[in-house]
């Protein structure tokens, strides 16, 4: 099955830099790439997601960039702010598979 | 439109017995997929189901076992629980079975095996 791996474990930031988490994966036919984020004490929520037939996909502070060949992903976040700090987790699956696999997780702390 | 609902929200039980847990999707979603998160460990897949059918399994033991009802609503059952078993499980429901939707998650529902 998938193996989807996540670096680093824990980011931390001053506030206004930018941060970059990036994710590598095992199934060369994964083909959707979503990247959720989690407060604590609540449910991850979809941030943004990228699809095989695209290299990159840009909202507002927020961008993914996917490298299908060499089966990595990574998420970058600009202008950080204090209200970014969360755990975040990168995710990968096939069309059509809703089997869903999930990295570790990456702790940002965004220090003002 | 009511989100992921997800019972009970806090749960004790003593090793060796059973729990149930419950999850119902948001309306019109029919797939409904099962988590178990721990410190350090992340989101680990349990299973995903679809129009009432297990789809996709992931690497637990027999113990942990789910079901899918007609509406759509998830239930998911662990036996014979171990220490080990204490965590926050989630679950997720998207639109469709087919082109990867997004998932929309629960609160949870945090097992405490004492």
């Amino acid at each position: 099955g998938e193996n989807v791996e996540q670096h680093p474990s824990t980011l931390s930031v001053q506030e206004g830099d930018s941060a970059v988490i990036k994710c590598t994966y095992s199934d060369s036919a994964s083909n959707y790439f979503p990247w959720y984020k989690q407060e604590l004490g609540k449910r991850p929520q979809l941030i943004i997601d990228i699809r095989s037939n695209v290299g990159e996909k840009k909202d507002q502070r927020i961008a993914v960039t996917l490298n299908k060949t060499a089966k990595h992903f990574s998420l970058h976040i600009t202008e950080t702010q204090p209200e970014d700090s969360a755990v975040y987790f990168c995710a990968a699956s096939r069309t059509n598979n809703n089997d869903m696999r999930f990295g570790a997780g990456t702790r940002l702390t965004v220090k003002p | 439109k009511a989100g992921v609902t997800q019972t009970p929200r806090y749960l004790i039980k003593t090793r060796g017995q059973q729990v149930t847990l419950s999850c119902s999707p948001i309306s019109g979603h029919r797939s409904v997929s099962w988590y178990q998160q721990t410190p350090g460990q992340g989101l680990q897949f349990l299973f995903e189901y679809f129009s009432e059918t297990q789809r996709n399994k992931g690497n637990f033991p027999g113990r942990f076992s789910g079901r899918q009802f007609s509406n759509s609503r998830s239930e998911m059952n662990v036996s014979t629980l171990e220490l080990g078993d204490s965590a926050l499980y989630l679950c997720a429901s998207s639109l469709r079975g087919s082109l990867n939707t997004e998932a929309f998650f629960g609160q949870g529902t945090r097992l405490t095996v004492v």
